[in-house]
C-alpha cells in the first residue's frame, strides 16, 4: 500500500463548480497534511495545511480531515480556469521521521 | 517571508562535468530537503537535512552528493550524471522535518547531455 494515495483523476469541472480532490494515507500516526498546487513547469506551492479533524477554510479552499477513516480532501468552490493545475497531497510518511511523502497528484482542469 | 531561493534556474551539463545546485532559505527553518521530479510524476524525496545533519538518504546514487554548510544553505553536488538524471530538482525547507509546512524553491531544470 502506498503511503499517500490520491484519486487518480484527471478531474474536469466547469467554471463556477465545486472541485473535490481526495487523498488517503496509511500511517495512522500522521498528524499533519498538506495540499500543494503545481502549475505545469513550476514548483509546488503550498495552499492548505490541516492538523486537526474537521474542516479548515481559506477563501475558496476547504480542507477536510478524517483521521478515523485516514482521508483528507480538498474542496475548491467557485472553480476558476486559473485553478487548473496538478494538486498534490502530502503527509509525513513511512518509517523515517522527517520524510514528507507526496501522492501521485490529481490534474484538475476547469473549463469556461 | 516564505522564500526559498534556488540557483541556477536552468542547467545543462555533460556526463563528465561536475556542477552544483544551491539552495538558500532565511526563515530559520531547521529541515531542508532535496526532491527530484520527472515529468507528470510527484516530487521524489532524495535527501533530508535536519539541524544541519543528514537524516534521510533515500538510497540516492553517489553521483549526487548533498552538503549543508550552515542552517540556511543546502547544496547538491553533481558528478558523472546520466541522461536519465535530467529532471526538475526542488529544494524545500520546513520548521521541523516532515511535520510542518514545507516551502519549495522554484527549482532547477537540469538537462544532462
Amino acid at each position: 500500500q502506498k503511503e499517500v494515495e490520491q484519486n487518480s483523476g484527471p478531474l474536469s469541472v466547469p467554471e463556477g463548480a465545486i472541485a473535490s480532490l481526495n487523498c488517503t494515507y496509511s500511517d495512522r500516526g500522521s498528524q499533519s497534511f498538506f495540499w500543494y498546487r503545481q502549475y505545469s513547469g513550476k514548483s509546488p506551492e503550498l495552499i492548505m495545511s490541516i492538523y486537526s479533524n474537521g474542516d479548515k477554510e481559506d477563501g475558496r479552499f476547504t480542507a477536510q480531515l478524517n483521521k478515523a477513516s485516514q482521508y483528507v480532501s480538498l474542496l475548491i468552490r467557485d472553480s476558476q480556469p486559473s485553478d487548473s493545475a496538478t494538486y498534490l497531497c502530502a503527509a509525513p510518511g513511512g518509517t523515517s521521521y522527517g520524510k514528507l511523502t507526496f501522492g501521485q497528484g490529481t490534474i484538475l482542469t476547469v473549463h469556461p | 517571508d516564505t522564500e526559498v531561493t534556488q540557483t541556477p534556474k536552468h542547467l545543462v551539463m555533460g556526463m563528465t562535468n561536475k556542477k552544483s545546485l544551491k539552495c538558500e532559505q532565511h526563515m530559520g527553518h531547521r529541515a531542508m530537503y532535496w526532491y527530484k521530479q520527472k515529468a507528470k510524476k510527484p516530487p521524489e524525496l532524495m535527501f533530508v537535512y535536519s539541524y544541519e545533519k543528514l537524516s534521510i538518504n533515500e538510497s540516492v546514487p553517489s553521483r549526487f552528493s548533498p552538503e549543508c554548510p550552515n542552517s540556511s544553505l543546502l547544496n547538491l553536488h553533481l558528478h558523472a550524471l546520466q541522461p536519465e538524471d535530467s529532471a526538475l530538482y526542488l529544494c524545500a525547507s520546513s520548521q521541523e522535518g516532515g511535520v510542518t509546512e514545507a516551502f519549495f524553491g522554484q527549482g532547477t531544470r537540469l538537462t544532462v547531455v
